[in-house]
């Protein structure tokens, strides 16, 4: 069963737009999610993750993510893309009793333009 | 503090040889995970070890294994070398807290098979 969905392999943005990408989760028991980035030739690096402290979580770069259990969504948002942005973003949760194991979803790509 | 390294960053190998891949978690950490990424299936769980003793496994073939050592840095090795064992081989460490821990995952190592 699929723990983690994101919605959309690519996404463009124009620079200065809103970023949104799409991340669902299914669970009946609200899970510890994250959100990692991953830039060509790297390794993944965490932005944010919730913990259940509070639903809106602010990350690094200027991302947030909000919690809303009733939409079971982590969708990651950014006022205003930069080039930088440039990258694959994983949603990535760990289910209760998962022990320490993350289930990713399969990725979003995003590009910026000019 | 120094980051999660992985080494070699990248390695050729010709089928049914066997490989070796090491890393070293962020100081303090004890728990290691390792997860294998392809185009294909995208980022997926192997295994995780913390204080030398496998603790999470994925769903891979015995072939791949691990181990952890006493100053918590981990090695996977893949044996009899199949085409689709060609991938991004990474790592992530993480700090055991309590049962919500967060990995911080090395720059990987890329392995092609031939």
């Amino acid at each position: 069963a699929q723990s983690v969905t994101q919605l959309g392999s690519h996404v463009s943005v124009s620079e200065g737009a809103l970023v949104l990408l799409r991340c669902n989760y299914s669970s009946s028991v609200p899970p510890y999610l994250f959100w990692y980035v991953q830039y060509p030739n790297q390794g993944l690096q965490l932005l944010l993750k919730y913990t259940s402290a509070a639903t809106l979580v602010k990350g690094i770069n200027g991302f947030e993510a909000e919690f809303k259990k009733s939409e079971t969504s982590f969708h990651l948002t950014k006022p205003s893309a930069h080039m930088s942005d440039a990258a694959e973003y994983f949603c990535a949760v760990i289910l209760t009793g998962g022990g320490n194991k993350l289930t990713f979803g399969t990725g979003t790509q995003l590009k910026v333009e000019l | 503090k120094a980051g999660v390294t992985q080494t070699p960053r990248y390695l050729i190998k010709t089928r049914g040889q066997q490989v070796t891949l090491s890393c070293s978690p962020i100081s303090g950490h004890r728990s290691v995970s390792w997860y294998q990424q392809t185009p294909g299936q995208g980022l997926q769980f192997l295994f995780e070890y913390f204080s030398e003793t496998q603790r999470n496994k994925g769903n891979f073939p015995g072939r791949f294994s691990g181990r952890q050592f006493s100053n918590s840095r981990s090695e996977m090795n893949v044996s009899t070398l199949e085409l689709g064992d060609s991938a991004l081989y990474l790592c992530a460490s993480s700090l055991v807290t309590g049962h919500q821990e967060t990995q911080y995952f090395g720059p990987g190592t890329r392995l092609l098979v031939l």
